[in-house]
């Protein structure tokens, strides 16, 4: 299997407060883990690449100071939204990418439903 | 212009029609075609996965791809009402970012 969890499902918090999002790959190793942000009806877009062991590469438009990202081991990646505001509040979704097969096929978790106040 | 364009829908059918998605492409770098199923609040599930061009089947379900229309599908045969979620494609140049449609919400009706 490839099971991916995140941890909270969802979370409510203050405007100003930090809240962590952990993305987890359960039965696998992954070296590199993605983070999406999803709106209400419309796609996923990728907000950064998280790689084992080094920075994570975020795309443009993303604040790297704002979302933190930290990929600590082969099974955990955290992001970390820093003093969020009510315009941060959406579903952030992470995958990990199961490496060594020959499509390394990226697996989603559930995804985090943020709601900020 | 988009780099993937997915008609939105919503795309209603009755219990056992063929159901037929598609989302086209500008980059011709694109060689990893996905289709994901996303039910609502919960994580995309991959349905196929295929890489450049040709056909793909499994079960009910076969993947298209064109590269020279820069054109995919998705074919639901037999669609069930436990089918309706929404449906996203994407795509990439290696395997690692993935750009994706917007997604069609599909909904099958008893």
């Amino acid at each position: 299997g490839a099971v991916v969890s995140q941890h909270p499902s969802w979370v409510i918090c203050k405007s100003g407060t930090s809240v962590k999002i952990e993305c987890r790959s359960l039965d696998f190793q992954a070296t590199t883990m993605f983070w999406y942000r999803q709106f209400p009806k419309q796609s996923l877009m990728l907000m950064a690449t998280s790689n084992e062991g080094s920075k994570a590469t975020y795309e443009q438009g993303v604040e790297k100071d704002k979302f933190l990202i930290n990929h600590a081991s082969l099974t955990l990646s955290t992001l970390t939204v820093t003093s969020a505001h009510p315009e941060d509040s959406s579903f952030y979704i992470c995958s990990a990418q199961k490496t060594g097969t020959p499509t390394e096929e990226q697996f989603f978790g559930p995804g985090t439903r943020l709601t900020v106040l | 212009q988009k780099e993937v364009e997915q008609d939105p829908g919503p795309l209603s059918v009755p219990e056992g029609a063929i159901v037929s998605l598609n989302c086209t492409y500008s980059n011709s770098a694109f060689q990893y075609f996905m289709w994901y199923r996303q039910y609502s609040r919960k994580g995309p599930e991959l349905l196929m996965y295929t890489y450049s061009s040709g056909n793909k089947e499994d079960g009910r379900f076969t993947a298209q791809v064109d590269k020279s229309s820069k054109y995919i599908s998705l074919f639901i045969r037999d669609s069930q009402p436990s089918d309706s979620a929404t449906y996203l494609c994407a795509m990439s140049v290696n395997t690692d970012k993935l750009i994706f449609g917007t997604g069609t919400r599909l909904q099958v009706f008893p």
